[in-house]
């Protein structure tokens, strides 16, 4: 089982809709967790993190932690066309790496 | 306050030559790791440098080195350069170690290996 699992995608929605992105990880021992956006040529920018069960919520975007399920989410509300992006989760452990997954590129169609 | 800097941005090598990548991190941030990003993929940790000494390193063979200057500026240097090692090379840097609150990426190099 790989580390970081993002559902596949692509994930395409129309503008105003909500974008749900998924990911489950193996280690239970992960202390947080991130979500990244990354435009095509770019580099990974950080959107959130989380590390408490829960949700928390930031503008248009909500990240969700099930550390029983092993399971973060990232729910984009009200998608605009500039959301386009490939969205990155990742977390860290003990040894303080920061593990991505694949990512999900996300494509909001106007 | 300064972000992250890479240099260069983009970078053309033949295989078996050597390579270095320069990386200075965000203003008081003492904590930096480096990343390979393949095409279509999620980025892949190499190794991390916490005050001037490497303290995680991930599945890069050894021809993959780094150092930590004492202003918390890093190099990553690669030896007989292949093919497979064309990618986005990422720097990162974070306040601390094991930092809650994220790493801060730069614009990372694109290095293609011909």
């Amino acid at each position: 089982q790989k580390e970081v699992e993002q559902n596949s995608g692509p994930l395409s929605v129309p503008e105003g809709a909500i974008a749900s992105l998924n990911c489950t990880y193996s280690d239970r021992g992960s202390q947080s967790f991130f979500w990244y956006r990354q435009y095509s040529g770019k580099s990974p920018e950080l959107i959130m993190f989380i590390y408490s069960n829960g949700d928390k919520e930031d503008g248009r975007f909500t990240a969700q932690l099930n550390k029983a399920s092993q399971y973060v989410s990232l729910l984009i509300r009200d998608s605009q066309p500039s959301d386009s992006a490939t969205y990155l989760c990742a977390l860290t452990g003990s040894n303080y790496k920061l593990t991505f997954g694949k990512g999900t590129l996300l494509t909001v169609n106007p | 306050e300064t972000g992250v800097t890479q240099s260069p941005t983009h970078l053309i090598k033949t295989r078996g030559q050597q390579v270095t990548l320069r990386c200075s991190s965000q203003s008081g941030h003492n904590t930096v790791s480096w990343y390979q990003q393949a095409l279509g993929q999620g980025p892949q940790f190499i190794f991390q440098y916490y005050r001037e000494e490497e303290n995680g390193r991930g599945n890069f063979p050894p021809r993959f080195s780094g150092l930590q200057f004492p202003n918390y500026s890093s190099e990553l240097n690669v030896n007989a350069l292949e093919l497979d090692d064309s990618a986005l090379y990422l720097c990162a840097s974070s306040l601390r170690q094991g930092s809650n609150y994220g790493y801060t990426f730069g614009s990372g190099t694109r290095l293609t290996i011909v």
